[in-house]
């Protein structure tokens, strides 16, 4: 069974620092969304992309976050510098088409510790 | 914006009981509520869904209702074994600027008890 792939699985950085999470879609969906969810609480969408477009930005915090799709297949979320409160885990997700069929699969989320 | 509630946020059940989570939504447009488990250091998982086109949807052990009059949606699990002991978010999805959107529960965490 296909499944969306990230890596790194878990994070420890100190604050200031850069860091970054990779993705990798189920091959075929052509639309992918990277989420925080911390803890105790639901997954809140930070930026989606459609194909190689982001379609919905509104809830990054693009003056230390920032997130690519350059060929329309995986993608990179960048955090610089990283904050305490950036402290959650990261989830990727992915679906076949943003107007049709409407099933997000979740990738297994990185963990970010920010000391 | 939109908000989903869910409730409620823990409930403990005996083994082979019943368990029933429920969530209401604000936007009258949205017309897709998936419901997700996600266990401990795992990424959610998809587990059912319903479209606002059916009033039920069943499972196996699981179902989901949709009363779209009311804005509420319900997860209901028969018959409970341990390993559906995890966390359950509900969602609703609505559409912005032509962008796609789920806007998830804060979560039920369900322990099931031997």
């Amino acid at each position: 069974e296909a499944e969306v792939a990230q890596s790194p699985r878990y994070k420890i950085t100190e604050k200031s620092q850069a860091v970054a999470f990779w993705c990798d879609p189920i091959s075929g969906h052509a639309t992918l969304y990277w989420y925080r969810q911390i803890l105790g609480q639901g997954p809140e969408l930070l930026v989606q992309f459609q194909d190689e477009s982001v379609v919905d930005d509104s809830q990054l915090p693009k003056d230390r976050f920032s997130a690519e799709r350059l060929k329309g297949v995986d993608s990179t979320l960048k955090i610089q510098p990283a904050e305490l409160g950036d402290s959650a885990m990261y989830l990727c997700a992915s679906s076949l088409a943003a107007g049709g069929s409407y099933e997000q699969y979740f990738g297994p989320g990185t963990r970010l510790t920010v000391t | 914006g939109e908000n989903v509630e869910q409730h409620p946020s823990t409930l403990s059940v005996q083994e082979g009981d019943s368990a029933v989570i429920k969530c209401t939504y604000s936007d009258s447009a949205s017309n897709y509520f998936p419901w997700y488990k996600q266990e401990l250091g795992k990424g959610p998982q998809l587990i059912i869904d319903i479209r606002s086109n059916v009033g039920e949807k069943k499972d196996q052990r699981i179902a989901v209702t949709l009363n779209k009059t009311a804005k509420h949606f319900s997860l209901h699990i028969t018959e409970t074994q341990p390993e559906d002991s995890a966390v359950y978010f509900c969602a609703a999805r609505i559409i912005i600027q032509g962008a796609q959107k789920l806007v998830f529960g804060q979560g039920t965490r369900l322990t099931i008890n031997p």
